[in-house]
């Protein structure tokens, strides 16, 4: 199957400070990525989808100032966890699909974030 | 919103014994997944199921999509040890977007 990519696997930061997660598909070109938050012994919960070239669509309760998302080449797509709180730690995982509703996501394999 | 109930939350076996677990929804879905997670890692992709009634094998899994196109199960035959981890089921509805339910933590007991 299709690779998708995160890095970094794990960071721990500072609180108050931002974070970069980066979401890469390796053998195809993605033209709609997915960012999930997972807490601990919790389901996968969808935060935002994003399309190249467009502006993400966020799920109802994430802050969009807070979780900035750009989609900007079909293979790559960021989150910036921005004035990160310990409330924010968390494992983020990023999915990505080719093309039409239909295609498979593919899942990346996640971001474990601890926020200090 | 959608919400899926998946059960059961967890399951305590003997390594042979066969697993059956399942989901059900308040809202039709299109397309069920089953999805295994590894700790620390993402999930994989077990079986995908499109149509309502479909019956799908991958080895000694095997899933069915619902009728009612509300619900979804899965069943693992003669479980080996590393089969241990979290089951999730997914719906996929007319939105594209993916609901996931609460998993089922598969435990083998030596």
């Amino acid at each position: 199957g299709a690779v998708v990519s995160q890095h970094p696997s794990w960071v721990i930061c500072k609180s108050g400070t931002s974070v970069k997660i980066e979401c890469r598909s390796l053998d195809f070109q993605a033209t709609t990525m997915f960012w999930y938050r997972q807490f601990p012994k919790q389901s996968l919960m969808l935060m935002a989808t994003s399309n190249e070239g467009s502006k993400a669509t966020y799920e109802q309760g994430v802050e969009k100032d807070k979780f900035l998302i750009n989609h900007a080449s079909l293979t790559l797509s960021t989150l910036t966890v921005t004035s990160a709180h310990p409330e924010d730690s968390s494992f983020y995982i990023c999915s990505a699909r080719a093309g039409v509703t239909t295609d498979t996501q593919y899942f990346g394999p996640g971001t474990r974030l601890t926020v200090l | 919103g959608q919400q899926l109930n998946q059960s059961p939350q967890s399951m305590f076996i003997q390594e042979g014994e066969d697993v059956s677990m399942n989901c059900t929804s308040s809202s039709i879905f299109n397309t069920w997944l089953w999805y295994k997670q590894d700790p620390g890692e993402g999930p994989v992709l077990l079986i995908a199921l499109y149509k309502a009634g479909e019956l799908t094998s991958n080895g000694r899994l095997t899933a069915q999509f619902g009728i009612t196109r509300k619900d979804s199960f899965l069943n693992i035959s003669a479980s080996i040890p590393s089969d241990v981890g979290i089951y999730f089921c997914a719906g996929q509805g007319a939105d594209d977007k993916i609901i996931f339910g609460k998993g089922t933590r598969l435990h083998i007991l030596p």
